[in-house]
């Protein structure tokens, strides 16, 4: 049973257009939301988190809008560049517990074109 | 440069034959954890370490051993590798275990023929 379901898998964007990546978890005990982005060749690497006390979070060109009731969380990628051009993973933890236990979303393929 | 470094970053062998995939941190992190990342499946997790001596399976332990002799290295062992690991594996660590920052490696892809 996949407890964070991620969408889209793929996603083509214009550069300065908007980039939306959704996604949905299960369980409720979850208190942590980090999205990872990653390069070719890269591990991942954390690009932005938050946590169900806020609806929103903002850095820079990048921002997590969180729906606890929907228990649903995107990333905004405002502005979109081809240096955004990368995997993104959400990914979901009970940070009081274990944070690298995360369960992570499948992915999704970001291409911003030029 | 604080990094996690994981060795090698490809690997090519066969059917039954034992292979060590190596992994170092240099932040004095207490908290190691290795996952394997397949196609639609995203980041799945193997067995963590919370310290020297401590380890514990994650979600996909089977077919894999590892140990924490020292706090910086947690190897990761396949005793008699199988083709359904055929995977890209990353080492990551983070400063404890209630710390939300990991600190991932660049990956290992491995193939078992």
């Amino acid at each position: 049973q996949q407890q964070v379901k991620q969408s889209p898998q793929s996603l083509i964007v214009q550069k300065g257009g908007i980039s939306i990546i959704n996604c949905a978890y299960e369980n409720t005990a979850f208190d942590y939301f980090p999205w990872y982005q990653q390069f070719p060749g890269k591990g991942p690497a954390l690009l932005i988190a938050i946590r169900p006390d806020v609806s929103e979070k903002k850095e820079g060109r990048f921002t997590i809008s969180f729906n606890k009731s929907a228990k649903q969380f995107s990333l905004h990628i405002m502005d979109s560049q081809p240096g955004d051009s990368a995997t993104y993973f959400c990914a979901a933890s009970r940070s009081r517990f274990n944070a690298g236990k995360s369960t992570f979303g499948d992915g999704t393929t970001l291409t911003v074109k030029p | 440069e604080a990094q996690v470094t994981q060795n090698p970053r490809y690997l090519i062998t066969v059917t039954g034959k034992k292979l060590t995939v190596t992994c170092s941190q240099n932040m004095n992190h207490e908290y190691m954890s290795w996952y394997r990342q397949d196609p639609g499946l995203g980041l799945r997790q193997i067995y963590y370490s919370m310290n020297v001596e401590v380890t514990d399976k994650g979600d996909v332990p089977e077919g894999y051993k590892v140990s924490r002799k020292e706090k910086r290295n947690f190897p990761l062992i396949l005793e008699s590798p199988s083709p359904n690991q055929t995977s890209l594996y990353f080492c990551a660590s983070s400063r404890d275990r209630a710390s939300e920052k990991l600190f991932f490696g660049s990956g290992t892809q491995l193939s078992v023929l």
